[in-house]
């Protein structure tokens, strides 16, 4: 069963318009949640996470999610977004103490339209 | 400039032909991994590396080999590959095994196996 899903493969929007890519994954216990960004022929960027604390996470660039245990969701927002945040982007999960075995989601397109 | 270096970055080879990926890091990190990254599948763990000479399998280490005996280099064998082993590959690294401190990704290396 797939431990994390973005349920949109695609997602377009215009410029300065809000957007919200989602993410739920699958645990019963504690979990470590991730936003990762891949620009065109670059490597993984970490956009912000969830460890504890505050269920409000904000990270760089203007993205923030919020971690949702009872709906077992990780969302990512950004209220206006900008050409340049045309990109892939994917969500991860990890247990706590699992040694950094990050399992990521299959990724969202987002494409910002002019 | 601290980074993560994989070389090549793209490369053409035949089934069977043995080959190796190189990664280095720049800043003495302890923990490296190795990703690959399929369309609609997101990117999956092939092997990771606490430290030095500490290797362990991830996900998906079927068909390939690696070796940790200096800090900054973690390089990835494939001793005889196939073509299901076409795939972008990614290389990264953190100070340690935990989440606080990021994982710092490679530019990739694009790998076909006809």
């Amino acid at each position: 069963a797939q431990s994390v899903t973005q349920l949109d493969s695609q997602v377009p929007v215009f410029e300065e318009a809000p957007v919200e890519l989602r993410c739920n994954y699958s645990s019963s216990v504690s979990v470590y949640l991730f936003w990762y960004v891949q620009y065109p022929n670059q490597g993984l960027q970490l956009l912000l996470k969830y460890l504890s604390g505050s269920t409000l996470v904000k990270g760089i660039n203007g993205f923030e999610a919020e971690f949702n245990k009872s709906q077992t969701s990780f969302h990512l927002r950004k209220p206006s977004v900008h050409i340049s945040d045309t990109a892939e982007y994917f969500c991860a999960r990890a247990f706590s103490g699992s040694a950094r075995q990050l399992t990521f989601g299959s990724g969202t397109q987002l494409t910002v339209l002019p | 400039e601290a980074q993560v270096t994989q070389n090549p970055r793209y490369l053409i080879t035949v089934t069977g032909k043995k080959l190796t990926v190189t990664c280095s890091q720049n800043m003495n990190h302890e923990y490296m991994s190795w990703y690959r990254q399929d369309p609609g599948l997101g990117l999956r763990q092939i092997y990771y590396s606490m430290n030095v000479e500490v290797t362990d399998k991830g996900d998906v280490p079927e068909g390939y080999k690696v070796s940790r005996k200096e800090k900054r280099n973690f390089p990835l064998i494939l001793e005889s590959p196939s073509p299901n082993q076409t795939s972008l590959y990614f290389c990264a690294s953190s100070l340690g095994p935990g989440f606080n401190s990021p994982l710092h990704f490679g530019n990739g290396t694009r790998l076909t196996v006809t």
